[in-house]
Formats: structure tokens, C-alpha cells, sequence
């Protein structure tokens, strides 16, 4: 059974930084794509991040690029978001989610439950 | 970057109702139209990928059609848990981008 735990959400001031982790399993993690999306309070979905199977070419939305990097350690079976200078438009639940194939851009066949990212003074 | 409409943003009807969500693209994406099931709380679902097929445990009351610009999301037979958020989403090239969701709601 395909299983992603999101953890490291919480409240951080703006400009602070955070890291969040997606532990997977279930799957042969490393040959598989994934992403992060995220839902701010009240609006729809956001694609944020994906990163490719094996290559781990890595993507970005303009909202996030320049202050967000995606990764992920094979090792571990786990993938990461690592969030810097943070702004209050960033406050969301934040998913990771699998792909179908090894391209970031497959369609996303499975989804954690999320973690909650406030951001706040 | 591709932006995603979707129409309309909410509706009402009733178990048992056919129900029909229309999503367009700015550009041609081909087939690579996705669409996703959003409950409170819940995380997404994958309903339908690749414009037309049915992801696997999700009922056949659900189909998708198009290329192109244009798709649907249809549901021919409204059953109580389908009452959720619907999000198309293009697959086609990076950033990827979701529509902004289709609300059903029970009359």
C-alpha cells in the first residue's frame, strides 16, 4: 500500500525558513516523481514543486522559484521541501504526492495527508 | 505558462443528476488533462488522467473526454460521496497548473 507522511509544518514567522519532509512507502520510491502542492485557506489547488524519478531534474512554480528547493534522498525514501524566506501568501497545507512514472510531470496518482505552513508575526 | 478555466466554479444538483464540468486550457495541451476529487480535510484524488482514463478504484460513473483546449469532467450518476471539490489540472509542460475548482453541492 503507497503511504506518504508528511511532517516539519508549523507556524514561522515571515522571512524565517522551514523544511518539510514526506516520508514515502509502499513503492520504489526512487524510480518515481513527485511533487508538492499546497492549498492556502479558502483557494484551490497549487502545484509548487516536482522533482523527476532517478535524474531528479527539479521545477518550480514563479511563485516559490528562487526561495524553495525541492530534493529527495533515495536512501531514505523521502522528499523534502525546504522553504526560505517565507511570506504570509505562502501559509497553506502542503502535500506531497507521487506520479504515475518518473517524470515530474505525470499525472499525481497518490497524495499525503499535508501539513499545515503558517506564516505569521 | 498554461493557465487552466474551469466552469462553473459551483453547482447544485440532486443524487442521481448527470453532472458535466468543462476545464480549458490557454494552449493546447494534447491529452495531458488530469482530474483531481478535493473533500475538507481529505487529501486529493486522482480521478481521471490523460484526458479519458479511469484511474483504477474509481467508479465508471465518472468519465473524462477531450483534447486540445477543451475537456469534461462528467458524472453520470450523482451519488452522495461524490458531493466534493473538482479540479482539472494540465500535465503538458512545467509549472504545472490546476483549474480553479468546481464545487458540487447537494440541492
Amino acid at each position: 500500500e503507497v503511504q506518504l507522511l508528511e511532517s516539519g509544518g508549523g507556524l514561522v514567522q515571515p522571512g524565517g525558513s522551514l523544511r518539510l519532509s514526506c516520508a514515502a512507502s509502499g513503492f520504489t520510491f526512487s524510480i518515481y516523481g513527485m511533487s508538492w502542492a499546497r492549498q492556502a485557506p479558502g483557494k484551490g489547488l497549487e502545484w509548487v514543486s516536482g522533482i523527476s524519478g532517478s535524474v531528479g531534474n527539479t521545477y518550480y512554480a514563479d511563485s516559490v522559484k528562487g526561495r524553495f528547493t525541492i530534493s529527495r534522498d533515495n536512501s531514505k525514501n523521502t522528499l523534502y521541501l525546504q522553504m526560505n524566506s517565507l511570506r504570509a501568501e505562502d501559509t497553506a497545507v502542503y502535500y506531497c504526492a507521487k506520479t504515475k512514472q518518473w517524470l515530474a510531470t505525470a499525472p499525481l496518482d497518490y497524495w499525503g495527508q499535508g501539513t499545515l505552513v503558517t506564516v505569521s508575526s | 505558462d498554461i493557465q487552466m478555466t474551469q466552469s462553473p466554479s459551483s453547482l447544485s444538483a440532486s443524487v442521481g443528476d448527470r453532472v458535466t464540468i468543462t476545464c480549458g486550457a490557454s494552449q493546447s495541451i494534447s491529452s495531458h488533462l488530469n482530474w483531481y476529487q478535493k473533500k475538507p480535510g481529505k487529501a486529493p484524488k486522482l480521478m481521471i488522467y490523460g484526458a479519458s482514463s479511469l484511474q483504477s478504484g474509481v467508479p465508471s460513473r465518472f468519465s473524462g473526454s477531450g483534447s486540445g483546449t477543451d475537456f469534461t469532467l462528467t458524472i453520470s450518476s450523482l451519488q452522495p460521496e461524490d458531493f466534493a471539490t473538482y479540479y482539472c489540472q494540465q500535465s503538458y509542460s512545467t509549472p504545472l497548473s490546476f483549474g480553479g475548482g468546481t464545487k458540487v453541492e447537494i440541492k
